[in-house]
């Protein structure tokens, strides 16, 4: 079935370090991808998204681009700041259907 | 801006108790989805509905019913509160878009079950 892996937490990085966090999935059709940001205390927040192959969706500095041919769709930042820290969750749509990954805690320190 | 919110932020209910989380949402949206967060499990889709008086099962209907009688308004209810229900539990909604859907979110219950 449709799923998505996403890499385990938690990260730590330094303030002005680049990030990446690895999203993989598995679909039949063919998905839109999400990145959704949950900042502590609150709910999930759309941060981008691409809905078809080879799309680039970007937001606050974050971007991530749609691939087919590796079933990828892997976050990336050139220079975090402490403000960043959150969970981060990968997500696909496809049809009527939504799957999350399991979430990857960041936390940038000073 | 769309806005989802949810009855409460936290709550304590003890085993066997009728447990109601109320979900709005104020853009008129087709979609309203219940899920519930754990460590380490990400997003497990409990409930979703299309529409009014509609409602489908998701991954993990068990002990879990929901109730949409108004297009703005879906409620998860509990009907008999376990302690493995202990968790966060989120609301959602979406306006149908053929497979391109964001979901907005509300700030989620944490619910605890004693």
């Amino acid at each position: 079935g449709d799923s998505v892996t996403q890499m385990e937490g938690p990260v730590t990085l330094s303030e002005e370090a680049f990030l990446t966090i690895n999203c993989t999935y598995t679909a039949t059709g063919y998905p839109s991808l999400f990145w959704y940001v949950q900042y502590p205390g609150e709910g999930l927040q759309l941060l981008l998204k691409a809905t078809k192959a080879d799309d680039k969706g970007s937001n606050k500095g974050f971007e991530a681009t749609y691939r087919k041919e590796t079933t990828s769709f892997h976050l990336e930042k050139g220079s975090v700041q402490v403000s960043d820290s959150a969970v981060y969750f990968c997500a696909l749509h496809t049809g009527n259907q939504f799957y999350f990954g399991t979430g990857t805690s960041l936390t940038v320190i000073p | 801006d769309v806005k989802v919110t949810q009855s409460s932020r936290y709550l304590v209910k003890r085993t066997g108790e009728k447990v109601f989380l109320e979900c709005v949402q104020d853009m008129d949206h087709e979609n309203m989805f219940w899920y519930r967060q754990d460590p380490g499990l990400g997003l497990r889709l409990i409930y979703f509905s299309y529409d009014v008086k509609m409602k489908e099962k998701g991954d993990i209907p068990e002990g879990y019913s929901v109730s949409r009688e108004k297009k703005e308004r879906f409620s998860l209810i509990l009907e008999s509160a376990s302690t493995n229900q202990t968790s966060m539990y989120l609301c959602a909604s979406s306006f149908p878009g053929q497979g391109q859907e964001t979901q907005y979110f509300g700030p989620g219950t944490r619910l605890l079950v004693l």
